[in-house]
């Protein structure tokens, strides 16, 4: 099994719909995050947390929430989908700062 | 905010030369720094990881130098294969290592 892994892989839904996407590690890491990734802009921060209790907003939060339901899962939602949110979504993990960061395989997520 | 720069945006070079890519990032004050593999529309592979109290690593044919005085990591892949066309990220902790800081990467085409 991967060590990050992400579901689902590829999803379409409408504009409106709400949409969960998941994240599940097997590191043991405490610190999670998650990033979406567009054409010509990168790799943007949208939420990342240092433990269960623990919630802090990125770079581009707006019209996105997420949830730590243990040390091991992550998800992030999209309470009402728009097509700008169209991109490539990543979850990663870290432990200290002495570690680097492990990433999921990422979902494809296209809005209509 | 760190700033990460990645030279040349895209190259493409045939099968056996060596691959320079450039990395500058614009506060030295980094703990690591982390060199990944993006496959088109894939998740992100770590490659190396280098501690700010290093100059260098190596794995296999990589090896990714790292100065941080000047803001700068070069990453080296010697006698390049077609299997090397890939995009490789840069990427830097900030915000008090909260962040992950990413260039916007170095696209590579190894032609047979």
């Amino acid at each position: 099994d991967a060590d990050v892994t992400q579901t689902p892989r590829n999803r379409i839904t409408k504009t409106g719909k709400r949409i969960m996407l998941e994240c599940s590690q097997t590191k043991g890491h405490d610190r999670m995050y998650w990033y979406r990734q567009d054409p010509g802009l990168g790799l943007r921060l949208i939420y990342y947390s240092f433990d269960v209790k623990d919630i802090n907003k990125g770079e581009i939060s707006d019209g996105y929430s997420v949830s730590r339901q243990a040390q091991a899962k992550f998800s992030l939602s999209l309470e009402s989908a728009i097509p700008n949110q169209t991109a490539l979504y990543f979850c990663a993990t870290s432990d200290t700062s002495q570690d680097g960061y492990t990433f999921g395989s990422g979902t494809r997520l296209t809005v209509v | 905010k760190q700033e990460v720069t990645q030279i040349p945006a895209a190259l493409s070079v045939p099968e056996g030369e060596n691959l320079v890519l450039n990395c500058s990032f614009t506060d030295s004050a980094i703990y690591n720094l982390q060199w990944f593999r993006q496959d088109p529309g894939k998740g992100l592979t770590s490659l190396l990881l280098i501690q700010s109290s290093q100059r260098e690593q190596t794995s296999g044919r990589l090896n990714a130098s790292l100065d941080k005085s000047s803001g700068r990591s070069t990453l080296y892949i010697a006698a390049s294969q077609p299997g090397d066309s890939a995009t490789y990220l840069c990427a830097v902790p900030y915000y008090g290592n909260n962040r992950l800081a990413f260039g916007k990467g170095n696209q590579v085409v190894v032609i047979p």
